[in-house]
């Protein structure tokens, strides 16, 4: 089993609805939690951090449930410039490291 | 420099061949990290500096793969004997603090062994 698990997708949406991603992670150690962009044949870039309080950015909401271990995403009102792959990310630490732990990626097109 | 700069951008390598792949951290960034992304993954966890130290290589597939940090600055990972499955884009992350928070990737080496 995966240490961060979402659905690939793709998640094709029209312009202007809402979409929701969903990542679970399996270590309950795991210490901090990132929503990342990466863009077709780009390097990932922050998008988020994530909370157990919630974190809004405009219209991007990231929330951790950390009993259930779970991350989500939501995105209001989506344009066409969000089109790209949203990686979970859990940080953990790994001896004196605190390295990053991606998932597989949920592709999001969206469309006119 | 402003950013993390990997260099190359592109490399084809014949099976077989050995390959260098370089890193250069934004200057004065104490972690930097090597991860490899194969198509339609999320980037995997290849190996951790801190400063000239490599404190983690647990996600270094084979004895093949190599890399080094000997100034702490500037990182290689090497590749020995290049096999198909090694194709993927190898990127290079690199921070500021210890604890790795606030990561900054570089473009990445788009690897293609043939």
């Amino acid at each position: 089993r995966k240490e961060v698990e979402q659905d690939p997708g793709p998640f094709n949406v029209p312009e202007g609805a809402t979409v929701a991603f969903n990542c679970t992670y399996s270590n309950s150690a795991s210490q901090s939690f990132f929503w990342y962009r990466q863009d077709c044949r780009k390097e990932p870039k922050l998008l988020m951090s994530v909370y157990s309080s919630g974190n809004e950015d405009g219209r991007f909401t990231a929330q951790l449930n950390r009993a259930s271990q779970y991350i989500s995403l939501l995105i209001r009102d989506s344009k066409l410039s969000d089109s790209a792959t949203y990686l979970c990310v859990v940080k953990g630490l790994s001896g004196t490291a605190s390295k990053l732990t991606f998932g597989t990626g949920t592709r999001l097109q969206v469309t006119l | 420099g402003a950013g993390v700069s990997q260099s190359p951008r592109y490399k084809v390598a014949k099976r077989g061949q050995d390959v260098a792949l370089r890193c250069d951290p934004i200057s004065g960034h104490v972690s930097l990290f090597w991860y490899q992304q194969a198509l339609g993954q999320g980037p995997e966890f290849l190996t951790y500096f801190q400063n000239e130290a490599q404190l983690d290589k647990s996600g270094l597939p084979s004895d093949r793969f190599f890399a080094e940090r000997p100034e702490g600055s500037v990182s290689t990972l090497k590749i020995q004997r290049t096999q198909q499955e090694d194709s993927a884009v190898y990127l290079c992350a690199s921070s500021s603090e210890t604890a790795g928070y606030g990561y900054t990737f570089g473009s990445g080496t788009r690897l293609t062994v043939v």
